[in-house]
């Protein structure tokens, strides 16, 4: 079946640094999403990218789906404190092309020294 | 208000127990699902359903059952419970467009 695998697993930063979680399928994607899950909270929306190298920007969050439309990337720009939590990202399996079912990597925890 | 909900928020129950866990959602969405998360393993996929009348399994359904009692409420059940399900239970819709899903506030379900 598919797979989607994350990395790293674990990165910690100071404050102020950057930092990227990588995201690749094992098959092509219709779409990918990101969901970022605070520590001890629930999984919130992010963004989702559908077109083939795809670039889109939420403040300090710039988010890229790659041509081959099979990897993402997740950049942060000057993390802050509230930028801790794990990211997730999520592409639907193919069926019929069909996006009723998320498959998701399993995340990259991120902290943040104050 | 929450736009879904999930209730308890944590269950403490031993081996052999059978256990409801119970989600609602405000949102008019058709689709919805269980996932469970467990560390360092992501969310996986338990059951979902399409509306009242679609229910799928998903990866890892063995020992779960799940009834979708109408299209604001699906239940997921662990009718033997054991050990190995210990874990974080989410309930998610996803909207009809864009196809985002939305998280309930999840249940923490111990099993002794």
């Amino acid at each position: 079946g598919q797979q989607v695998m994350q990395i790293p697993q674990y990165q910690h930063v100071q404050e102020g640094e950057d930092f990227t979680t990588y995201c690749n399928s094992s098959t092509t994607l219709s779409n990918i999403q990101w969901y970022k899950q605070r520590p001890g909270g629930h999984p919130v929306f992010l963004i989702q990218l559908v077109k083939s190298g795809e670039v889109k920007k939420q403040k300090r969050l710039t988010f890229q789906f790659g041509e081959a439309k099979k990897n993402s990337s997740l950049h942060i720009t000057a993390t802050q404190t509230t930028d801790v939590g794990t990211y997730f990202c999520a592409g639907p399996e193919n069926s019929g092309g069909s996006n009723y079912k998320l498959t998701f990597g399993k995340g990259t925890l991120l902290t943040v020294n104050p | 208000d929450a736009d879904v909900t999930q209730t308890p928020r944590n269950r403490i129950t031993k081996t052999g127990k059978r256990i409801m866990l119970e989600c609602s959602q405000t949102k008019g969405h058709d689709r919805m699902y269980w996932y469970r998360q467990d560390p360092g393993l992501g969310l996986r996929l338990i059951y979902y359903s399409f509306d009242v009348k679609d229910i799928n399994k998903g990866e890892i359904s063995d020992g779960y059952s799940v009834s979708r009692q109408a299209q604001a409420k699906f239940s997921l059940s662990l009718e033997s419970a054991i050990p190995n399900q210990t874990a974080l239970y989410f309930c998610a819709t996803r909207a009809p467009v864009y196809n985002e899903q939305f998280f309930g506030p999840g249940t923490r379900l111990t099993v002794l």
